[in-house]
């Protein structure tokens, strides 16, 4: 089955210790994302990758650091997590832009509490 | 810069009406792309519909379809003979060549469709 995998699901942590909220896809895709959703703001970009090694800061990336070593994966860290990154967590991949398969799949979310 | 504005916070309609949602967008760029996405209660984002931006033809899918106009920098979607099961947030997205295909959501539009 198609899909995009977000772990852990639901995640409450304390101001300052590092975490990884990982993503892998089994797409194939080259395109990966991540946003994050906050009521009356919608979905924003925090990091996006093109492609292996490829990585690019969205509209939000302070805070966060991504790494896209293998095709399949694209992980999350927030490196000293602050209350302000209390939020929900989107992980989407898709197809190269301009491809026709350009539409992005996304991940169940991870909820993340920081305290 | 990018934008997409999504007026309608909210609409409330009773089941069966015709429902129009709005979207508004900017970007300098000549190739973009245009999608919207749905997430009903149960939060997980599905996709419905991408448009390039040089293909202006409306789209038709059952009870959903899609006005693209560029002379108004709109993508506006309606609803026919709306259904319980259609309420959801809907968000309007564009995602353009500037800074490498970012992607832009607008602040999504809460439909409740009322039996």
């Amino acid at each position: 089955e198609a899909q995009v995998t977000q772990n852990p699901r639901y995640l409450i942590t304390v101001t300052g210790k590092k975490l990884t909220v990982t993503c892998s896809q089994n797409m194939n895709h080259e395109y990966m994302s991540w946003y994050r959703q906050d009521p009356g703001l919608g979905l924003r970009q925090i990091y996006y990758s093109m492609n292996v090694e490829v990585t690019d800061k969205g509209d939000v990336p302070e805070g966060y650091k991504v790494s896209r070593k293998e095709k399949r994966n694209f992980p999350l860290i927030l490196e000293s997590p602050s209350p302000n990154q209390t939020s929900l967590y989107f992980c989407a991949s898709s197809l190269h832009p301009g491809t026709s398969g350009y539409e992005q799949y996304f991940g169940p979310g991870t909820r993340l509490t920081v305290t | 810069a990018q934008k997409v504005t999504q007026a309608q916070t909210e609409i409330s309609v009773v089941e069966k009406e015709d429902v129009t949602l709005d979207c508004v967008y900017e970007t300098r760029d000549t190739t973009y792309y245009l999608f919207w996405y749905k997430q009903p209660p149960s939060g997980e984002l599905v996709f419905l519909i991408r448009r390039n931006s040089f293909d202006e033809q409306n789209e038709i899918s059952g009870r959903y379809s899609w006005n693209f106009q560029k002379s108004t920098s709109s993508f506006n979607f309606t609803i026919t003979a709306s259904q319980v099961v259609d309420s959801a947030v809907y968000f309007c997205a564009l995602s353009d060549n500037t800074g490498g295909f970012k992607t832009i959501f607008g602040a999504g539009t809460r439909l409740f469709v009322k039996a």
